[in-house]
């Protein structure tokens, strides 16, 4: 079963620290993403990486970098946290070159209060 | 713009009643995604289509490229059923776009 894990499952931090979410996934995936979930505007895509140290800003990046490094490692980096970044952060995995019908893995999520 | 339009928001049903949810979309699509999201966080897939009817166990999904509507069903619903179910959708490109989500509770 293809695993994709998150570091944490709750974190609290306050406005103006550096936050790092990282996430791994162990199937070789290509593609990566992270997203925030918000309540009534579902899942939003941060940015995504289609392969090691590669990486597109999806449609809400401002406030956020990433880095991939390494295939399997996909790190979200809230350089000075805001309280309005406050949310349920999820990580995906997905394979790529067979077409674009290929499952996309989830995480369990972060929830990132900043207080 | 591409978008995802799912119906209800909310949708409460006794145990063992037939359940319908509903995915629209703007445009024409790749493919479908059927997720399913327990209290907690956690994301699993449970179809990826691009035509016709697909069923697991007391789950089907169907979709009809030509009116861009695709839906879910759950036969005999059971509590355990309760959970947000989201619709995403491929409209042509490597990235998913996803409805807001449709939050089912099935009371004993």
């Amino acid at each position: 079963d293809v695993k994709v894990t998150q570091s944490s499952r709750y974190l609290v931090k306050r406005t103006g620290e550096k936050v790092f979410l990282e996430c791994v996934q162990d199937m070789d995936h290509e593609n990566m993403f992270w997203y925030r979930q918000d309540p009534g505007l579902g899942l939003r895509l941060i940015y995504f990486s289609y392969d090691v140290k590669m990486k597109e800003k999806g449609d809400i990046p401002e406030g956020y970098s990433v880095s991939r490094e390494k295939k399997e490692r996909f790190s979200l980096i809230l350089e000075s946290a805001s309280t309005n970044q406050t949310s349920m952060y999820l990580c995906a995995s997905r394979v790529t070159g067979q077409g674009i019908y290929n499952e996309q893995f989830f995480g369990p999520g972060t929830r990132l209060t900043v207080l | 713009k591409n978008e995802v339009e799912q119906s209800p928001q909310n949708l409460t049903a006794q145990e063992g009643e037939f359940i319908t949810i509903n995915c629209s979309y703007s445009v024409g699509i790749s493919a479908l995604h059927w997720l399913q999201q327990h209290p907690g966080g956690g994301i699993v897939s449970l179809f990826m289509l691009s035509s016709g009817k697909k069923k697991h166990g007391r789950l089907i999904a169907t979709i009809n490229i030509q009116e861009k509507h695709s839906s879910l069903h759950i036969t005999a619903s059971h509590p355990r059923d309760s959970a947000v179910y989201i619709c995403a959708v491929f409209f042509g490109n490597e990235k998913l776009t996803f409805g807001t989500g449709t939050r089912l509770t099935i009371i004993p």
